[in-house]
């Protein structure tokens, strides 16, 4: 089993709409969370980042950390085409470890 | 703020010969670097973790004789794919480390050895 697991997809969807994008993860000592956007042939691109449970809002941006169920969730409102890329759940432990654990990375389309 | 930067942003070389890739932090010090290696359509694969004054720590079955990485500085950190083959190509990412656990990721190389 992966330590992070996130539906590859690909996901489309119409413009507009609300996109629920997840990721589960089996190490309870997880506490730092992670989502960054990756346009093709770049590098990713931090967009939100949570500690411990809860909600966190940026704009059309909203992550969700539910530590009981080893869930989260980014969430995209009034979704547009420059949405399109690749969106990639990222985790880490205590604060001052070194490493992100990855989920594979969830292929995004926003149709006009 | 936060921006890291990447050169060359791609290469092509013949097989046989040495690559090195440079990653810089524009606007902020980074006493950690990291290097992740991505193939077509799969997630980002830690490689190393680059402590500017000391010794990288590779990841298992990484050859640190292979990818040489040097952080001689707090903004910039080379990583070097020596004797490179075919198999070597690919997408080649590297960040740093921004407060906490926040990583900023760099533009990426792509490497092509032929």
């Amino acid at each position: 089993q992966k330590e992070v697991e996130q539906d590859p997809g690909p996901l489309s969807v119409p413009e507009g709409a609300i996109v629920s994008l997840n990721c589960t993860y089996s190490n309870s000592a997880f506490q730092y969370f992670m989502w960054y956007r990756q346009y093709s042939r770049k590098g990713p691109e931090l967009l939100m980042y949570t500690y411990s449970s809860g909600n966190k809002e940026d704009g059309r941006f909203t992550a969700q950390v539910d530590k009981s169920s080893k869930y989260i969730s980014l969430f995209i409102r009034d979704s547009q085409p420059s949405d399109s890329a690749t969106y990639l759940c990222a985790m880490s432990g205590v604060q001052g470890a070194q490493k992100l654990v990855f989920g594979q990375g969830t292929r995004l389309t926003i149709n006009p | 703020g936060a921006v890291v930067s990447q050169h060359p942003s791609w290469v092509i070389c013949k097989s046989g010969t040495s690559v090195k890739i440079e990653c810089r932090s524009l606007d902020f010090q980074a006493t950690t670097m990291f290097w992740y290696r991505q193939f077509p359509k799969q997630s980002l694969m830690l490689m190393a973790t680059s402590n500017e004054g000391s010794k990288a720590t590779y990841e298992q079955g990484v050859e640190k004789d292979k990818f040489l990485i040097n952080h001689a500085s707090l903004t910039l950190s080379t990583l070097t794919v020596t004797s490179a083959h075919p198999e070597d190509s690919s997408f080649y990412i590297c960040s740093a480390r921004g407060g906490a656990d926040t990583q900023y990721f760099g533009p990426g190389t792509r490497l092509t050895v032929l």
